[in-house]
């Protein structure tokens, strides 16, 4: 495909349960990003892959959230037990590049939007 | 702290004037800033990119001033169509972030253009 595309686009859970979203990047990014969209607020950061190694995790809310990216280019976003105020669109980014001084632009997918009822 | 502080009120403006949106940061040093454009219920589309050493950046009716004096971006749009309402966020990158260009966000100010 020609751009970055999440699943499932809605995701609706109830509280307690686990769930996982899952991003596809452009073919051949090297680095992909998780971010968290709470309604009317920018995208936080979650998490930064390089390839198939997760560098940074430091935006994850709490160990509930795990993400990975095995062969360096899907990656699953999973949450555990389920809380309300795990309730976001979940947004992936991917760039082409890394290292510092290549200042790339993100490309994002269109989100999953998690409700936890 | 460190936060990043766009206008929380949404800009209403009639087709064909000027849009000026801010972006004000606190307790950064970025060596960028970018501004992403972003439509109900899509992700963020990267619109522009100004490195600390440049002023001013332009591309098409959009342009891009970055102070680092003043730790400010402002962002134009000018002869502006109703197709440009939209949320429009600015990023930067921490500089400490070991070269990956991690981004943090402003909550972004909602544009809206009437005919």
């Amino acid at each position: 495909g020609a751009g970055v595309s999440q699943s499932p686009r809605y995701k609706v859970a109830k509280r307690g349960q686990d769930v996982a979203l899952r991003c596809d990047p452009i073919s051949g990014h090297v680095s992909l990003f998780w971010y968290q969209q709470a309604l009317g607020q920018g995208p936080e950061f979650l998490t930064y892959f390089q390839n198939e190694a997760q560098l940074d995790k430091s935006g994850l809310p709490s160990d509930r959230f795990f993400a990975e990216r095995p062969e360096g280019s899907v990656s699953t976003l999973k949450i555990q037990r389920t809380q309300q105020e795990d309730s976001a669109v979940y947004l992936c980014a991917s760039s082409p590049r890394t290292g510092a001084l290549t200042y790339n632009e993100q490309f994002f997918g269109p989100g999953t939007r998690l409700t936890v009822l | 702290s460190q936060k990043i502080e766009q206008n929380s009120e949404a800009l209403n403006i009639q087709e064909g004037k000027t849009a000026t949106l801010t972006c004000n940061y606190t307790n950064y040093s970025p060596a960028y800033l970018q501004w992403y454009r972003q439509d109900p219920g899509r992700g963020p589309v990267f619109l522009l990119l100004i490195r600390e050493n440049e002023k001013e950046k332009r591309k098409e009716r959009l342009k891009v001033t970055f102070d680092t004096t003043l730790k400010q971006s402002l962002f134009h749009i000018t002869a502006s169509q109703p197709a440009d309402s939209a949320t429009y966020l600015c990023a930067l990158d921490p500089s400490s972030s070991g070269g990956y260009n991690k981004l943090i966000f402003g909550a972004g100010t909602r544009l809206a253009v009437h005919p």
